[in-house]
């Protein structure tokens, strides 16, 4: 059981370039997230996705964008990479329903951009 | 202010002490608490969670809140040096929408 995959693990962007960070759970969960953690910080939600077909804004979205592309998927986009957004990108996923609250989460992607 | 604040430490224990963590959150309506541990260069791992005012206990793992004073704490009793990594406190709003906010998280170190 695979749970929650993320890639890459690491990438290197220069300012101006765009990547899309892939997520994929194989648990069947409804909702879906993206967060960020820099040093300091703790994790800053930027997108999430109760289910399949929406998503809604988080924290700090501004400069990435969302797709849920079916149950299982949810990439997050960087079109236009920006220093600030040297970060590590964690994907989430959670079952539905009062009494699954636990988030579980991917591996993370270290994301440097020069 | 930060919705959930956490000294971020470092808290340096001694092997087989009580490791005591802190946490405040700022919405009175908040449901569900959560504490995640994770180690450097990893991801986060959910270890307790609490819902309701007193003691949660789990193996050496003790949670405690108090909704009145809005603040929840993790007690870790004879703390191991495989202890030794970040700990996040997370809070769910009321609502419904169950998006956990978390804190910047406590360094914990457990010497010999």
């Amino acid at each position: 059981n695979a749970g929650v995959t993320q890639t890459p693990k690491f990438q290197v962007l220069k300012t101006g370039q765009s990547m899309t960070l892939q997520c994929a759970q194989d648990m069947n969960h409804n909702s879906m997230y993206w967060y960020r953690q820099d040093p300091g910080m703790g994790l800053r939600l930027i997108y999430y996705s109760a289910s399949e077909g929406t998503t809604d804004k988080g924290e700090v979205p501004n400069g990435y964008n969302v797709s849920r592309l079916n149950k299982r998927e949810f990439s997050l986009r960087l079109e236009s990479a920006a220093p600030s957004q040297t970060s590590v990108y964690f994907c989430a996923s959670r079952d539905s329903g009062v009494s699954n609250e636990k988030l579980f989460f991917g591996s993370g992607t270290q994301l440097s951009v020069l | 202010q930060k919705e959930v604040e956490q000294n971020s430490g470092p808290l340096s224990v001694p092997e087989g002490a009580i490791a005591s963590l802190n946490c405040t959150y700022s919405d009175r309506g908040s449901q569900s608490f959560f504490w995640y541990r994770q180690y450097s260069g990893k991801s986060p791992e959910l270890i307790m969670s609490i819902y309701s005012n007193g003691d949660k206990e789990d193996g050496r793992f003790t949670a405690q809140l108090n909704k009145a004073s809005q603040y929840v704490s993790l007690l870790i009793r004879d703390s191991q040096p495989s202890d030794s990594a970040t700990y996040l406190c997370a809070v769910t709003k009321s609502g419904g929408s169950y998006i956990p906010t978390f804190g910047r998280g406590t360094s914990l170190i457990v010497h010999p």
